[in-house]
């Protein structure tokens, strides 16, 4: 089975504080992204990467940038965090219709 | 991303009743897929449905596929305490359909 792993499962950080979500799978997967999830708003894609250095925005990807260096890593930035990202972060990570999610990281920022 | 709208959004049922949830777009999709979140974990997927029509099964649920492939529904008979959870309904909104939008979800909570 597909394993994606997220760093922390909570964190709480300060207004301001730069932020590293890190997300790492383990099955040479191309396609990795990341979902903001808020009550009644569903899953919104923030970014996604489809090969090592390369990466697109999704649908709101103000406040955030990302990084992968590495296949198996795919990390999210917040280069200074505000209290509207405190959320639920997930990352994904994805062959043919099989999206695999992590566990999620519940961000407080305050 | 195109938006889904899924309903309702939350549902308070007792043990062994059935649930029914939808989702809707107003633009066509050619994939449908429906996950399941549990408490404190990642979504994950349930059904996929490739063709307007078809309807697919998986245990207790059933998920359809809309004729108009602009929706789609799942059902799930005979609820049980472990069904808890938020249901995802998702499509593919680019052309390679490398990318998920997903709809708000449906918070089920089953009283035994």
């Amino acid at each position: 089975d597909v394993k994606v792993t997220q760093s922390s499962r909570y964190l709480v950080k300060r207004t301001g504080e730069k932020v590293f979500l890190e997300c790492v799978q383990d099955m040479d997967h191309e396609n990795m992204f990341w979902y903001r999830q808020d009550p009644g708003l569903g899953l919104r894609l923030i970014y996604f990467s489809y090969d090592v250095k390369m990466k697109e925005k999704g649908d709101i990807p103000e406040g955030y940038s990302v990084s992968r260096e590495k296949k198996e890593r795919f990390s999210l930035i917040l280069e200074s965090a505000s209290t509207n990202q405190t959320s639920m972060y997930l990352c994904a990570s994805r062959i043919g219709n099989g999206y695999t999610f992590g566990s999620g990281t519940r961000l407080t920022v305050v | 991303g195109q938006q889904l709208n899924q309903s309702p959004q939350s549902m308070f049922i007792q043990e062994g009743e059935d649930v029914s949830m939808n989702c809707t777009s107003s633009s066509i999709f050619n994939t449908w897929l429906w996950y399941k979140q549990d408490p404190g974990e990642g979504p994950v997927l349930l059904i996929a449905l490739y063709k307007a029509g078809e309807l697919t099964s998986n245990g207790r649920l059933t998920a359809q596929f809309g004729i108009t492939r602009k929706d789609s529904f799942l059902n799930i008979s005979a609820s049980i305490p472990s069904d808890v959870g938020i249901y995802f309904c998702a499509g593919p909104y680019n052309n390679a359909g490398n990318m998920l939008t997903f709809g708000g979800g449906t918070r089920l909570m089953v009283k035994p």
